[in-house]
């Protein structure tokens, strides 16, 4: 049974790093082709897909954020980190973590129940 | 930047049968973009229904499906059931890079 659980802080400060941890059961990210991959959702708004990291440690970021972002593996300890950096208030927003069962494929089959983050003062 | 658009809103009636279309900003939609579709009910994680096109998870619903329509991805729902109102969001796969659709909310009335 696969399940994944994202953890971090509630509540961050603008100009500030957000660093989210995704914990993960079930399944292995040193097995080929797999991958876990991040997505946020603003309040009443659309997904937004973030980044992804693969088994063999490549890694994929959405163009726009790319510069505030990095994606990180512990393989020992089941867990992927994404570090955003300045944050602002418009990245107020659920933050998802997503397996990721194969490279060709490019699904999300699996997610974790989202960690709501706020940005303020 | 690339933007990928769905209808914002459809109702359909218990019963009835209801098409989602995904196009992207940059043309065509192909079956390369590897088209995944989620529901979303509210306060919910998203949940996988089809990928690369029109291949169903093994929880999916058979009254589900996907498919290329006139160049977007679709996905229809026929005998639509009043749990199925929910918000819908596509995926296309650019090459590395993944964008979700605007989403379409469906309303079973």
């Amino acid at each position: 049974q696969i399940t994944l659980k994202e953890s971090g802080p509630t509540l961050v400060k603008p100009t500030q790093t957000l660093t989210l941890t995704c914990t993960f059961s079930g399944f292995s990210l040193s097995t080929s082709g797999v991958g876990v991959g991040w997505i946020r959702q603003p309040p009443g708004k659309a997904l937004e897909w973030l980044a992804l990291i693969y088994w063999n440690d490549d890694k994929r970021y959405s163009p726009s954020l790319k510069s505030r972002l990095t994606i990180t593996k512990d393989t020992s300890k089941n867990q992927v980190v994404l570090t955003m950096t300045n944050m602002d208030p418009v990245d107020t927003a659920t933050y998802y973590c997503a397996h990721r069962p194969d490279m060709v494929q490019g699904t999300y089959d699996y997610w974790g129940q989202g960690t709501l983050v706020t940005v303020s003062s | 930047q690339t933007v990928v658009t769905q209808e914002p809103s459809l109702t359909v009636s218990p019963g009835g049968t209801v098409t989602l279309t995904c196009a992207s900003s940059t043309g065509a939609v192909t079956s390369g973009y590897y088209p995944n579709w989620f529901q979303q009910k509210p306060g919910q994680a998203p949940r996988a229904l089809i990928y690369s096109t029109s291949n169903k998870h093994s929880w999916t619903p058979a009254r589900f499906s996907g498919s290329l329509l006139g160049g977007k991805a679709a996905l229809t729902l026929s005998g639509v059931q009043p749990e199925d109102e929910a918000e819908y969001y596509c995926l296309l796969y650019y090459g590395g890079v993944e964008v979700f659709g605007t989403g379409t909310k469906v309303t079973v009335l």
